[in-house]
């Protein structure tokens, strides 16, 4: 069936220095995949999207990266702040006109 | 532009009992889906309306139902609550087929 995971289900970076965040997927057909950002207590929050016609796409401090060779896809985050911790789910919609599928999501410190 | 708002915010019931969340999406969705995110886990999907029907079911008892009305608001029913049903509730609404966008929850507690 279909799944989304995580390589690593937290991450902890330095103030300052950019976050790598990994998601894998199975689902060879998935045609657009979002990344979302869920701090405490609050729903997620849409961060940025990629159709799978794309490799890269980039937005303000964030960049996704999709290698469908390997069905992975990364979130980067450039000069990572205290406010970018939360918990980061990545999510594939597996065909058109299905749902979409999350990951378990990874954790992301920023140490002062 | 106001976002996706559910109610109630919080919520604690006893086992056995029934509960109803709601759900309305931002103005001009016309899809709205649910999420189950029990604490310290992913969300998995329960349910996906669009256009008053449901389009998607996720791998939850029959005692998880809902439904969409013509505004486009929904409603989220869970009968004969167990303890394992506590989580946060989440809907989201998107035009169909596009990038979702999260109301804040509901959190459920079961006792």
């Amino acid at each position: 069936g279909e799944s989304v995971g995580l390589h690593l289900p937290t991450l902890s970076v330095q103030e300052g220095d950019n976050s790598i965040i990994n998601c894998a997927y199975s689902n060879s057909a998935s045609d657009y995949f979002i990344w979302y950002k869920q701090e405490s207590g609050k729903g997620p929050q849409f961060i940025i999207d990629i159709r799978s016609n794309m490799d890269k796409r980039q937005g303000q401090r964030v960049t996704v990266l999709l290698n469908k060779t390997v069905k992975h896809l990364s979130l980067q985050i450039a000069a990572t702040q205290p406010g970018d911790s939360a918990v980061y789910f990545c999510a594939e919609r597996g065909n058109y006109g299905q749902n979409f599928v999350f990951g378990p999501g990874t954790r992301l410190s920023v140490l002062p | 532009e106001a976002g996706v708002t559910q109610s109630p915010t919080h919520l604690i019931k006893t086992r056995g009992q029934q509960v109803t969340l709601r759900c309305s999406p931002i103005s001009g969705h016309t899809s709205v889906y649910w999420y189950q995110q029990a604490l310290g886990l992913g969300l998995q999907f329960l349910l996906w309306y669009d256009e008053g029907e449901e389009r998607n079911r996720g791998n939850f008892p029959p005692r998880f139902s809902g439904r969409q009305f013509p505004n486009y608001s929904s409603e989220l029913n869970v009968n004969a609550l167990e303890l394992e049903d506590s989580a946060l509730y989440l809907c989201a609404s998107s035009l169909v087929l596009y990038e979702q966008y999260f109301g804040p929850g509901t959190r459920l507690t079961v006792t």
